[in-house]
């Protein structure tokens, strides 16, 4: 597609369960990123990939996220054993390269009930 | 950690004003700075993007300056339009890699 493409767009959770987003780069775009965007708060940093080199994760909140690039393109971010607090906006965002322009997604409201 | 402010925090203007939005933050040793808006239930536009050796980029009615020893970025738009209405954000990166760090934001209402 022409854009970034997230998917879903809203996600209604109960506590506890495990939930997956996902994410469609733009075709070409070697690197992705990940951000969320809690209630009143900035746009935060979770994870980077580049290629096919380890991705940076130095942004995860803790050990229940986790996010794999398959074929070095499309991208899930998986929360496990959600909670109230990681409701939040989860963007997704991919560039041709690193030092690049960023192009983002129209996000994904996670709200854990 | 990067600290990243923006004033003002909202800001109301009439069509047709100019007017300069400002960034600061604190740790000067930065790749590039991006500039976005964000629009209600949307996610973030790129509007520009300065590399740490660039002074100024251009984009129509946009211009955005860097001074990273000083620590500071402005966004000036020139000849405001109601449909300029968003929250901007300034965005500096530390690594080159897009490992941003985002103001709150300058929440920009320009009356028609």
């Amino acid at each position: 597609g022409a854009g970034v493409s997230q998917s879903p767009s809203n996600k209604v959770t109960e506590k506890g369960k495990d939930v997956e987003l996902r994410c469609d780069p733009i075709s070409g775009h070697t690197a992705l990123y990940w951000y969320r965007q809690s209630l009143g708060q900035g746009l935060e940093f979770l994870i980077y990939f580049q290629g096919n080199s380890a991705p940076d994760k130095s942004g995860l909140p803790s050990d229940r996220f986790s996010a794999e690039r398959t074929g070095g393109s499309v991208s899930t971010l998986t929360i496990q054993r959600t909670q109230q607090e990681d409701s939040a906006v989860y963007l997704c965002a991919s560039s041709l390269i690193k030092n690049t322009e960023a192009f983002f997604g129209q996000g994904t409201r996670l709200t854990v009930v | 950690k990067q600290e990243v402010t923006q004033i003002p925090a909202a800001l109301s203007v009439p069509e047709g004003e100019n007017l300069v939005l400002n960034c600061s933050f604190t740790d000067s040793a930065i790749y590039n700075l991006q500039w976005f808006r964000q629009d209600p239930g949307k996610g973030l536009t790129s509007l520009l993007l300065i590399q740490s050796s660039q002074r100024e980029q251009t984009s129509g009615r946009l211009n955005a300056s860097l001074d990273k020893s000083s620590g500071r970025s402005t966004l000036y738009i020139a000849a405001s339009q109601p449909g300029d209405s968003a929250t901007y954000l300034c965005a500096p990166d530390q690594t080159g890699a897009n490992n941003l760090f985002f103001g709150t934001g300058t929440r920009l209402t320009v009356i028609p």
